[in-house]
C-alpha cells in the first residue's frame, strides 16, 4: 500500500522561484493537511481540506497556495520562495469521521537560498 | 486556543533505562490524544493513541495514559533499545465543532538510546 506520497524528497530553490510540492493519497481519506517542521516549533498546520474543492488556511499560511481539485492529490505552490519558508514540509490525510488516525507522507525538505 | 507543552530534549539514555516524555494539553472539550514517532529521515507514525478519558493506549512497549484531571499524556517505557532513538510528538485533535481535521503537536522530543 503507497498510504501517502509526497515529491520530490528533497529541493533547492533560490529566493523568488516558485515550485509546487505534490501529495497524493490512495485511502480515500477526505481530509488532507499540509504542515510544516521547524526545528524547536514542531509541527504548524499551513492549509487543509476537507474535501474535494473545499481549502482552508491553518495557522501559517503566507507564502503557500493550495488546490483540491480530486480526492486524492492536494499540491502546495510557493509562488514565491523566501528563505523563511526552509523547512521539512509534511502531507497528511485522515477520514474525519470517529478517532481515526492521521498518515503523513515521508516529508520534502526544501532548501531556499 | 488548543496547546500541548512537551518536555524540552533531547534526552539521552542507556540501553533497558526507564523512559518518560512529559506531556500536558490545553484545549476545549475532550479532545483525542496521540503520541507520534519520527525515525531519523523519515516521516511521522502514530505510536499509540487514546480517545477518552482514563484509556490507555500501548504499542512496543510504550504506554500513556489520558489523565483528564491532570491534563496529562505522558509516554513511558521500563527498558528502551537503541532502536528507539528517535524523535517523539504528542498531539491533540479535537472531534468535535468541525476541527478534527486539524491536529496540534508539541515541540517533540529527541530521543538518543545509547548502548
Amino acid at each position: 500500500n503507497a498510504g501517502v506520497t509526497q515529491t520530490p524528497k528533497f529541493q533547492v530553490l533560490k529566493t523568488g522561484q516558485s515550485m509546487t510540492l505534490q501529495c497524493a493519497q490512495d485511502m480515500n481519506h477526505e481530509y488532507m493537511s499540509w504542515y510544516r517542521q521547524d526545528p524547536g516549533m514542531g509541527l504548524r498546520l499551513i492549509h487543509y481540506s476537507v474535501g474535494a474543492g473545499i481549502t482552508d488556511q491553518g495557522e501559517v499560511p503566507n507564502g503557500y497556495n493550495v488546490s483540491r481539485s480530486t480526492t486524492e492529490d492536494f499540491p502546495l505552490r510557493l509562488l514565491s520562495a523566501a528563505p523563511s519558508q526552509t523547512s521539512v514540509y509534511f502531507c497528511a490525510s485522515s477520514r474525519p469521521q470517529g478517532q481515526t488516525e492521521a498518515f503523513f507522507g515521508q516529508g520534502t525538505r526544501l532548501t531556499v537560498v | 486556543g488548543d496547546s500541548v507543552t512537551q518536555m524540552e530534549g533531547p534526552v539521552t539514555l542507556s540501553e533497558e533505562a526507564f523512559l518518560t516524555i512529559n506531556c500536558t494539553y490545553t484545549a476545549t472539550g475532550y479532545p483525542s490524544l496521540f503520541w507520534y514517532v519520527q525515525y531519523p529521515g523519515e516521516g511521522l507514525q502514530l505510536l499509540l493513541k487514546a480517545t477518552k478519558a482514563d484509556d490507555k493506549g500501548s504499542n512496543k512497549g510504550f504506554e500513556a495514559t489520558y489523565r483528564k484531571e491532570t491534563t496529562s499524556f505522558h509516554l513511558e517505557k521500563g527498558s528502551v533499545q537503541v532502536s528507539d532513538s528517535a524523535v517523539y510528538f504528542c498531539a491533540l485533535r479535537r472531534d468535535s465543532g468541525g476541527s478534527n481535521y486539524k491536529l496540534t503537536f508539541g515541540k517533540g522530543t529527541l530521543l538518543t538510546v545509547n548502548p
